[in-house]
This record gives structure tokens, C-alpha cells and sequence, in this order.
């Protein structure tokens, strides 16, 4: 079945850099994306979302570009922090259906 | 404004018995979402919920698995006579209208020995 998932299981940055995280999703029927970070033992937190009508979204320190095209959407961390080390999903909603979550990309920033 | 409550943080069962997991949804969401997430891996779907009214229950189990939502109360995750299989984490998530941005509670870990 048609699925959301990641390029790279673990990134590894330097305390300071820039950070980008990439999944790739596979339903084009999807008009609704959202990238989650879990800590360890936490519940996902919400860090931003976009929608299909849009290509890019900043927030704090965080940017989401969506490419329809390929269907790829990636998160940027700017300035990365220790406290930014989470597993971080993103997950995609087709209208009218439920959440699919890709499999997580763990962030780790080394001081 | 309180987040999405879930209760307990952690459960132990022994095989054959019975868990329930309790959510509350922030307040003014109406919609509960279930998901279970096994270690180092991605959430999994399980039930959505509306008040009184099962909208989606694609991603439960077809036995020992049941969820409602009363009118009253909070949402409530059945699993009768777990087995070791059924250990994970089981998360919770409201939104307000669906199809809008899903906020998850901190999850009940359940261990069955």
C-alpha cells in the first residue's frame, strides 16, 4: 500500500548547523502534512505543518518545503540545539483519512 | 489549557488479563485518535472516535481490541487477555474538526509479562 518514509534513519550534526530532515511520501492524494518530534519516553509534539496549495512554511528555527512533484517534503532546523535531539516523523493525510506516519529519522547534535 | 491527559503513564498486565487506557482530549476537541507505536518504530493507526461514535476502526486488531468514546468521559482503549504481543506504547491524539492538526498525549507504555 502506499506508504510516507524516510531517506536516512539517524543524522548526526554539530551543534550549531543546520539541519535537514527528508521523507518522501507516495500518495499523491495527500493535501495535508505535519512533522512531529518525539523525545525519548514523550508523546509526538506538533512542529509544523503545510498543506499541498503551499511549497514552503517557516516557523522558529524550523522551515518545511513541500515538492509535489517528487513528492518529497524535508524539514529545516536552523541553528541546531542539543534540545533539538528527538526522533522527528513526518506523516501525511490523504482528505478524508487518517494520519500515516513515516518511520522516524533520529536527530542527534553533538556539542 | 491542559494537553491531551492519558492515564496510566505505565501499565503492566499479565498475559491473559485486561488493560484499559484512558484518554481525555483537550478541551473543545471532539475527535480522539488511537495509535500504537512498537520501540524504534513509526506510529501505527488504530481508531478514530468521535463522542458516542466509532468513525474509523480500520487499524484495530479484529479480536480482544475495542475502543469507545463516551458521551461522558474520557476515551477509553479495551484489550481483553493481552498477550506479550500487545506490548507497546499506545498514544492518543485529539484534533477539533477532523483532518486538522492532531495534538498527541504522552502515552501509556504497557508491558505484558
Amino acid at each position: 500500500g502506499e506508504s510516507v518514509g524516510l531517506h536516512l534513519p539517524t543524522l548526526s550534526v554539530q551543534e550549531g548547523d543546520n539541519s535537514i530532515i527528508n521523507c518522501a511520501y507516495s500518495n499523491s492524494a495527500s493535501d495535508y502534512f505535519i512533522w512531529y518530534k518525539q523525545e525519548s519516553g514523550k508523546g509526538p509534539q506538533f512542529i509544523i505543518d503545510i498543506r499541498s496549495n503551499m511549497d514552503k512554511r517557516q516557523g522558529q528555527r524550523v522551515t518545511v518545503l513541500l515538492n509535489k512533484t517528487v513528492k518529497h517534503l524535508s524539514l529545516q532546523i536552523a541553528a541546531t540545539q542539543p534540545g533539538d535531539s528527538a526522533v522527528y516523523f513526518c506523516a501525511e493525510t490523504p482528505a478524508g483519512n487518517m494520519l500515516t506516519f513515516g518511520g522516524g529519522t533520529r536527530l542527534m547534535v553533538k556539542p | 489549557n491542559a494537553g491531551v491527559m492519558q492515564n496510566p503513564r505505565h501499565l503492566v498486565r499479565r498475559r491473559g488479563q485486561e488493560a484499559r487506557l484512558r484518554c481525555s482530549p483537550m478541551k473543545g476537541h471532539s475527535h480522539v485518535y488511537w495509535y500504537r507505536q512498537l520501540p524504534e518504530e513509526g506510529l501505527k493507526f488504530m481508531v478514530y472516535l468521535q463522542k458516542e461514535n466509532i468513525i474509523d476502526e480500520s487499524g484495530m486488531p479484529k479480536e480482544r481490541f475495542s475502543a469507545e468514546f463516551p458521551k461522558e468521559g474520557p476515551s477509553i482503549l479495551r484489550i481483553q487477555q493481552v498477550v506479550r504481543g500487545d506490548s507497546a506504547a499506545y498514544f492518543c491524539a485529539s484534533s477539533p474538526p477532523p483532518q486538522e492538526t492532531q495534538y498527541f498525549g504522552p502515552g501509556t507504555r504497557l508491558l505484558v509479562l
